[in-house]
């Protein structure tokens, strides 16, 4: 089981350009979540979904768009990046019944 | 939706003294209350949890406490090792939902 893959792992987006990012998981969870961390505010949930087929906003959900692509796969889209969208990004998902988080390994954007 | 404070932001102890970290929540529904790891340029990992029908928890030189009265609950960490060096994290999540919701972290510094 390679867990929670996320890519890419590093980008440097100028401001307006558009990126997804990529998250799967081989645990076979049904919920995955998108957060940001940025310094001295922990993790804030951008969207979250809790099944294939839905999506929801999560604390801070402006300037961002998600796609649950099937059970295995989770994307997070920036349409027109923001310097404030400069952040380390995390994926992650729930094993049913128990609540544990498993996390991936982030993605550090920086946005010009 | 739910409240989580999270102190000190950042703690500082001699290697074998012990170190206590504190959160508090502000909806009685939670249940969860799972506390995380992250190393520096590393992911969140769970290093223990507890649930609301718990009062306490320990796994070797960890132990969380939980008061649901007084709607906190706290990390121990006892004989301290530099490898204890990390961010810390608390979460708690509702019964009835999918979010989990962060402190804001607490940056353990272990001096050897």
């Amino acid at each position: 089981n390679a867990g929670v893959t996320q890519t890419p792992k590093f980008q440097v987006l100028k401001t307006g350009q558009s990126m997804t990012l990529q998250c799967a998981q081989d645990m076979n969870h049904n919920s995955m979540y998108w957060y940001r961390q940025d310094p001295g505010m922990g993790l804030r949930l951008i969207y979250y979904s809790a099944s294939e087929g839905t999506t929801d906003k999560g604390e801070v959900p402006n300037g961002y768009n998600v796609s649950r692509l099937n059970k295995r796969e989770f994307s997070l889209r920036l349409e027109s990046a923001a310097p404030s969208q400069t952040s380390v990004y995390f994926c992650a998902s729930i094993s049913p019944g128990k609540n544990i988080q498993y996390f991936g390994a982030g993605t550090r954007l920086s946005v010009l | 939706g739910e409240n989580v404070e999270q102190h000190p932001s950042t703690l500082s102890v001699q290697e074998g003294d012990s170190a206590v970290i504190k959160c508090t929540y502000s909806d009685s529904a939670s249940n969860y209350f799972p506390w995380y790891k992250q190393e520096l340029g590393k992911r969140p990992q769970l290093i223990i949890d507890i649930r609301s029908n718990v009062g306490e928890k320990k796994d070797q030189r960890i132990a969380v406490t939980l008061n649901k009265t007084a709607k906190h609950f706290s990390l121990h960490i006892t004989e301290t090792q530099p490898e204890d060096s990390a961010v810390y994290f608390c979460a708690a999540i509702i019964h009835t939902g999918n979010q989990f919701y962060f402190g804001t972290g607490t940056s353990l510094t272990v001096i050897p």
